[in-house]
Formats: C-alpha cells, sequence, structure tokens
C-alpha cells in the first residue's frame, strides 16, 4: 500500500457526461500529479499540485481540469466524455518537490467510456 | 523536455532465469525511479536511483548518470516478476521535476 488513496476504482460512463476522480495524497505530501495511462500512448502527465497551487501542466485537455484543496486531496475533473477518453488514471504524491524526491503512486481509477 | 528510451520492450522469460532491462535518457537527470506495474495495474515503487548501485532481494539497479543509463537486473524470475517496468527521470537542462516515462518492458515469466 502507497498510502495514496484514490476513488473511485472503476467507473463507466457514457460519451459526453462528466466524472470526477479523487486522490488522497500520503500523510504529509504536499505535491500531487496526474497521470494518465492508455494503451498507445503510455503514462502520460496531465497535472502537478504543491500545497495547493498549480506547478505544472503537461498534456492536459481543455476539457479536463483539477484542483487541490487546503486538506491537500485533489480531484481531477473530466468533461465531454468521448471515447478515446477511456483509460486509466493515476494520481501520485511525493513530499516536496526537487532532487532527492520519491513519488507514489495510488492504484488508478478505471475509467471506461461507452 | 529530457527523452526516456527503455529496452527491450518486451521479454519472456523462463522462471529461474535472469534478466536486464535498461534504461537510456536524453539529458542529466535530478531523479531516476523505476517501478513495477504489475497486471492488476499498481504501479509499485522499486528504486529510487538517480546514480550508483542498489540491491533489493532479487532486484538490483544500477545508473550510470554520466552516461546516461540505469540497468534494472532480475535475478531467478518468478512468475509474479510479470508485468510492465518501467523508468521515470526528471531533469533536463530545463530542471524539470516533472517525472517522465518510458514505454516500459512488458516482462511474462512463464513456470
Amino acid at each position: 500500500d502507497s498510502g495514496v488513496t484514490q476513488t473511485p476504482k472503476h467507473l463507466i460512463t457514457a460519451t459526453g457526461q462528466r466524472v470526477t476522480l479523487r486522490c488522497s495524497p500520503r500523510s504529509g505530501d504536499l505535491s500531487v500529479y496526474w497521470y494518465q495511462q492508455s494503451l498507445d500512448q503510455g503514462l502520460q502527465f496531465l497535472i502537478q499540485y504543491y500545497n495547493g497551487e498549480e506547478r505544472a501542466k503537461g498534456n492536459i485537455l481543455e476539457r479536463f481540469s483539477a484542483q487541490q484543496f487546503p486538506d491537500l486531496h485533489s480531484e481531477l475533473n473530466l468533461s465531454s466524455l468521448e471515447l478515446g477518453d477511456s483509460a486509466l488514471y493515476f494520481c501520485a504524491s511525493s513530499v516536496a518537490i526537487g532532487s532527492g524526491n520519491t513519488i507514489y503512486f495510488g492504484e488508478g481509477s478505471w475509467l471506461t467510456v461507452v | 523536455g529530457i527523452q526516456v528510451e527503455q529496452s527491450p520492450p518486451d521479454l519472456i522469460l523462463q522462471e529461474g532465469a535472469n534478466s536486464t532491462l535498461r534504461c537510456n535518457f536524453s539529458d542529466s537527470v535530478n531523479n531516476l525511479q523505476w517501478f513495477h506495474q504489475n497486471p492488476w495495474g499498481q504501479l509499485i515503487n522499486l528504486f529510487y536511483i538517480p546514480s550508483g548501485t542498489k540491491q533489493n532481494g532479487r532486484l538490483s539497479a544500477t545508473t550510470v548518470a554520466t552516461e546516461r543509463y540505469s540497468l534494472l537486473y532480475i535475478s531467478s524470475s518468478q512468475t509474479t516478476d510479470s508485468g510492465v517496468y518501467f523508468c521515470a527521470v526528471e531533469g533536463g537542462s530545463g530542471g524539470s521535476y516533472i517525472p517522465t516515462f518510458g514505454r516500459g518492458t512488458s516482462l511474462i515469466v512463464h513456470p
């Protein structure tokens, strides 16, 4: 158990819908990362938050948004869902940012868009 | 950004065999981790190893930062070693602290 908790574990939804994925980082970790893993694209970085503020953005679609709350949990919102959004979405956390930093992943949220 | 290449892409072994997985990266790194993704999709930390050598049971890893590569050794492989092994690095000339992943090595260990 990495200490990073993600919910829900599995989600099936229809095209055009909106879903929210939730992540609780390890106790004491200030940094949260979101990754998308699909068969053809591998593990793609979406967005990073540190202590409530957005720090870096990757290949995140405009239909997707995220935030980190004062209690440090994070949510990833996916809207106007398309079939191609079906993927495994990971949250990861780390104590800080910088050298010596180890990141830990949650078990992921499997999203299927039908 | 920094590029990460892993080889081989696929590996099939008999139980008990040894293997070496390689991770090449295109620039200097600040952090490097190896992960194992098991058949249930979980990403499990194996090593944090930006330089030097570490060992944990049947697994060991070596990173030669000056030559921009890292190796993961699996000895006496077991069926539970099956899955995908990823290398993730942070660094590059821009000083990125976002882990960039390689495409992974898919390992199947047959009994």
